[in-house]
């Protein structure tokens, strides 16, 4: 069956350091990957978009990584700040189209 | 630019009786989804519109759920009757095409069943 894995333990990280977080998927073939934030009591906020052709994408302190073959993508966060601290989701879209969510990961970036 | 409205934010009801969530998308907007996020899982999605017109309704429980976008503007989601399992968040997302365009969410309509 289809799954997005997303690691379940939050990610505590010292401000100032890069956060990684990974989504591996099993079953999927996307045409595209989306992260988004969460926030407590709020729906999520789109992030960053990779398509199945493209390896990295960045926007200003956040870069994202997309591996086909290894089935993952990482998402990274330099020069992390408390401000950061949210749930970061994943979602996947195979040729329909339909994105389906992984469970999100923590991060929790202490001052 | 106007976001994604919700309404209600909260509504605690009976099991077995009935509730309606309703959203407005942002204008232009061509596609709608409704999303259930129960605590601690990522958004699971119900149901997907493209204008008024069905795309995905693969997961939506029909037996209880229903869902309609008249004129492919605002959307209505119904539960009835409600289970004890229903709670969750009830989000609604839109986008302009459903081809790999990022999706705007609103804040969602959080149910709770007793």
């Amino acid at each position: 069956s289809q799954k997005i894995e997303q690691n379940s333990e939050a990610l505590n990280i010292q401000e100032g350091k890069t956060a990684t977080l990974t989504c591996n998927y099993t079953n999927y073939s996307p045409a595209y990957l989306q992260w988004y934030r969460q926030d407590p009591g709020r729906g999520p906020v789109f992030l960053l978009l990779i398509r199945e052709n493209e390896k990295e994408k960045r926007k200003e302190r956040l870069k994202v990584t997309f591996d086909t073959t290894l089935k993952q993508s990482l998402f990274h966060i330099t020069a992390s700040q408390p401000a950061d601290s949210a749930t970061y989701l994943c979602a996947l879209a195979p040729g329909s189209y339909i994105p389906t969510f992984g469970r999100g990961t923590s991060l929790i970036v202490h001052p | 630019e106007a976001g994604v409205a919700q309404s209600p934010r909260y509504k605690i009801i009976e099991k077995r009786q009935s509730v309606a969530f309703w959203c407005n998308p942002i204008s232009g907007h061509a596609t709608l989804y409704w999303y259930q996020q129960i605590l601690g899982q990522g958004p699971k999605l119900l149901i997907q519109f493209q204008n008024n017109g069905v795309v995905d309704d693969s997961q939506l429980p029909k037996d209880r759920f229903s869902a309609e976008r008249l004129k492919g503007v605002d959307s209505t989601l119904k539960i009835q009757p409600a289970k004890l399992e229903d709670s969750a968040v009830y989000l609604c997302a839109s986008s302009l095409s459903h081809q790999g365009t990022e999706a705007f969410f609103g804040q969602g309509t959080r149910l709770t069943v007793v």
